[in-house]
């Protein structure tokens, strides 16, 4: 079956520069889509198709694609951005669909 | 507003069936698939499979394909998700997310359905 993998848990200072990365052998075909996780609330999507930032979302959340590897960055990280973030994509006969692991982002 | 309301927390004992529901509005229903999220306890996101209203078409994970079932009523713009013997291992909050189609993102969640199997 299909895997995305990501790093468990990145820690980074207010006002820095967050990059999670998510890697997966399909993704230089595949989109990848990004979500935000806060405890007890429902995922909400912060980035779609590799790079598209959805209405709400603010401009500090930005996304890239390069060979096999997403990476969601997050420029001036607040408090407020503390939470886990997930992958999302499929193989690429687009069979299985799958989330990352998922990173714990922690504010310092 | 477009907005997906899931049915009440649920409290089972092993062996015990379970349907569980997802209600759509403010979008066409049949027009969107319905995806089904598992989170176990303190885990990540598990995609268990989707449901295609407008033809009651569905696709499943391997891990959850033969585990649980996927069905949607168009007439009330409600997807649904069953088990017929729950085991201590499906306690977790399941989620519904509508999807466009598959190179498309989960755009619009329920807000969680809390299942928990206990003897």
């Amino acid at each position: 079956s299909y895997e995305l993998t990501q790093a468990p848990s990145v820690s980074v200072s207010p006002g820095e520069t967050a990059r999670i990365t998510c890697s997966g052998d399909a993704l230089p075909k595949q989109y990848a889509f990004w979500y935000q996780q806060k405890p007890g609330q429902a995922p909400v999507l912060v980035i779609s198709k590799d790079t598209e930032r959805p209405s709400g979302i603010p401009e500090r959340f930005s996304g890239s694609s390069s060979g096999t590897t997403a990476t969601l960055t997050i420029r001036g990280v607040q408090a407020e951005d503390e939470a886990d973030y997930y992958c999302h994509s499929a193989d690429s006969s687009a069979t299985y669909v799958v989330f990352g692991g998922g990173t714990k982002v922690t504010v310092l | 507003e477009v907005q997906l309301v899931q049915s009440g927390p649920e409290v089972k004992k092993p062996g015990e069936s379970l349907k569980i529901s997802c209600q759509a509005s403010g979008y066409s229903f049949s027009n969107y698939w319905t995806a089904w999220v598992r989170q176990m306890p303190g885990k990540g996101l598990e995609w268990m499979g989707i449901v295609y209203p407008g033809d009651s078409n569905t696709r499943y994970s391997p891990s959850f394909q033969g585990q649980v079932t996927m069905s949607a009523d168009m007439s009330t713009s409600t997807a649904y998700l069953q088990w017929s013997s729950l085991k201590a291992s499906d306690t977790a909050m399941y989620y519904c997310a509508r999807q466009i189609s598959g190179d498309n993102p989960l755009d619009v969640w329920g807000q969680g359905t809390t299942v928990t199997v206990s003897s």
